[in-house]
């Protein structure tokens, strides 16, 4: 079945620190991948998306590259705010019968002090 | 334009008890997916309905059960509630064939005494 290893937290950083979230991901067939967010008391957020090989997600200054050749899907951000303290989820979707349900890491849990 | 909601916002029942969730899917969505959250979890796939239709199943087993209505809002039900049935139930939406597309709604917090 399909599964996703998430980077095992909590992730404690400084503001303006360098982020990365490391993610890998077994699937049968071609998966589109996500990064989804939870803030404090607020639902999951789709945060970025990459549907095919060597595409790149971004948004809100995160990135994550699609790799094929890796099955991974790492997100970065170059400098960190308090306001990005979150529980962050590495995710797919597999296509074929499979395509609309989500897979989700088990999240990690991102801290950024002033 | 409101997004997915879902009632009630929390519940705590009995061991042995039944239970019913709901929820609306953000407008323009036809498709309805539920997950369970454990503390501490991602979330993991229940089940989704399109055209009022079961139409993919993770592993859970038959003691969860949903329904959707003619205008896309969709109901969990749980029987013979487990402890660890205990959980945050989320509901999210999408757009006819657009599943990379799912918008959340902020959840059911179940627990189960």
């Amino acid at each position: 079945g399909n599964s996703v290893t998430q980077m095992e937290g909590p992730v404690t950083l400084s503001e303006e620190a360098f982020l990365t979230i490391n993610c890998t991901y077994t699937a049968t067939g071609y998966p589109s991948l996500f990064w989804y967010v939870q803030y404090p008391g607020e639902g999951l957020q789709l945060l970025l998306k990459a549907t095919k090989a060597d595409d790149k997600g971004s948004n809100k200054g995160f990135e994550a590259t699609y790799r094929k050749e890796t099955t991974s899907f790492h997100l970065e951000k170059g400098s960190v705010q308090v306001s990005d303290s979150a529980v962050y989820f590495c995710v797919i979707s597999a296509g074929g019968t499979s395509y609309g349900k989500l897979t989700f890491g088990q999240g990690t849990i991102l801290t950024v002090h002033p | 334009d409101a997004g997915v909601t879902q009632s009630p916002t929390h519940l705590i029942k009995t061991r042995g008890q039944q239970v019913t969730l709901r929820c609306s899917p953000k407008s323009g969505h036809d498709t309805v997916s539920w997950y369970q959250q454990a503390l501490g979890q991602g979330p993991q796939f229940i089940f989704q309905y399109y055209e009022e239709e079961e139409r993919q199943r993770g592993n859970f087993p038959d003691r969860f059960s949903g329904h959707q209505y003619p205008n896309y809002s969709s109901e969990l039900n749980v029987n013979a509630l487990l402890l660890g049935d205990s959980a945050l139930y989320l509901c999210a939406s999408n757009p006819r064939g657009r599943g990379y597309e799912q918008y959340f709604g902020p959840g059911t917090r179940l627990t189960v005494t």
